[in-house]
């Protein structure tokens, strides 16, 4: 178990820009979480695939947000026509199954910088 | 709508003094809650998780917490905290390990020595 993985680390774009970052759950987890966390604040829970299938999407990703995991498997968050608003830690969890006592598991996250 | 409220920003405990670290939170049904500890530079991690049962949990590290109904509270103990403690402290609720968490802002421990 390596955990959950995510790339890269760091991105600094220019505002206009679009970016995609990538998150590798852990093995064989079939829920896959993604959620946003700026300076100060508490994790914000973006969207949720079962396997491949994109199961719930909050309000606050917005149209220039899109997410896909194709094969179950990893899963891409991109960003299109970045603003500088959109400056934030994006945040990978898991979860085996996504049962009521499930443990989501987070990676590092991948933090965002827009100029 | 679910939310958590941590209202402690920042928290100040001289190494092997004892902690408590509180966490209220509003939720319409039978709330599943966590707290999470996340260092610089290193994902979150999960400490203990309450869904049903005993109202005393036993976490990770030598934490503890207690949920408590009839005052939405969940707070988060240590009777000994060490220098490796000094982290962000997150409070969460959810309906169930299927759905996204809601969290709180966060609390910011500082260790002195």
């Amino acid at each position: 178990d390596t955990g959950v993985s995510q790339n890269p680390r760091h991105k600094i774009t220019k505002r206009g820009q679009n970016v995609t970052f990538r998150c590798d759950p852990i093995s064989e987890h079939n829920r896959l979480y993604w959620y946003r966390q700026t300076l100060g604040q508490g994790p914000e829970f973006l969207t949720y695939f079962q396997n491949e299938a994109q199961l719930e999407k909050s309000r606050l990703l917005s149209d220039r947000f899109s997410a896909e995991r194709p094969k179950g498997s990893f899963s891409t968050l991109e960003i299109q026509r970045t603003e500088q608003g959109d400056s934030a830690m994006y945040l990978c969890a898991s979860s085996p199954s996504g049962g009521a006592t499930d443990t989501q598991y987070f990676g590092p996250g991948t933090r965002l910088t827009v100029l | 709508a679910q939310s958590v409220t941590q209202p402690d920003i920042h928290i100040t405990v001289s190494e092997g003094a004892s902690l408590e670290l509180r966490c209220n939170y509003s939720y319409g049904a039978t709330p599943y809650l966590f707290w999470y500890v996340q260092s610089p530079g290193q994902g979150l991690q999960l400490l203990l998780k309450y869904f049903s049962g005993d109202t005393l949990v036993q976490g990770i590290k030598g934490f503890e917490a207690e949920f408590k109904r009839s005052q939405s509270s969940f707070n988060l103990r240590k009777p000994s905290v060490h220098w490796s403690d000094a982290a962000e402290y997150f409070c969460a609720v959810t309906g169930g390990g299927a759905d996204g968490l809601t969290f709180g802002k966060g609390t910011h421990l500082i260790i002195q020595p």
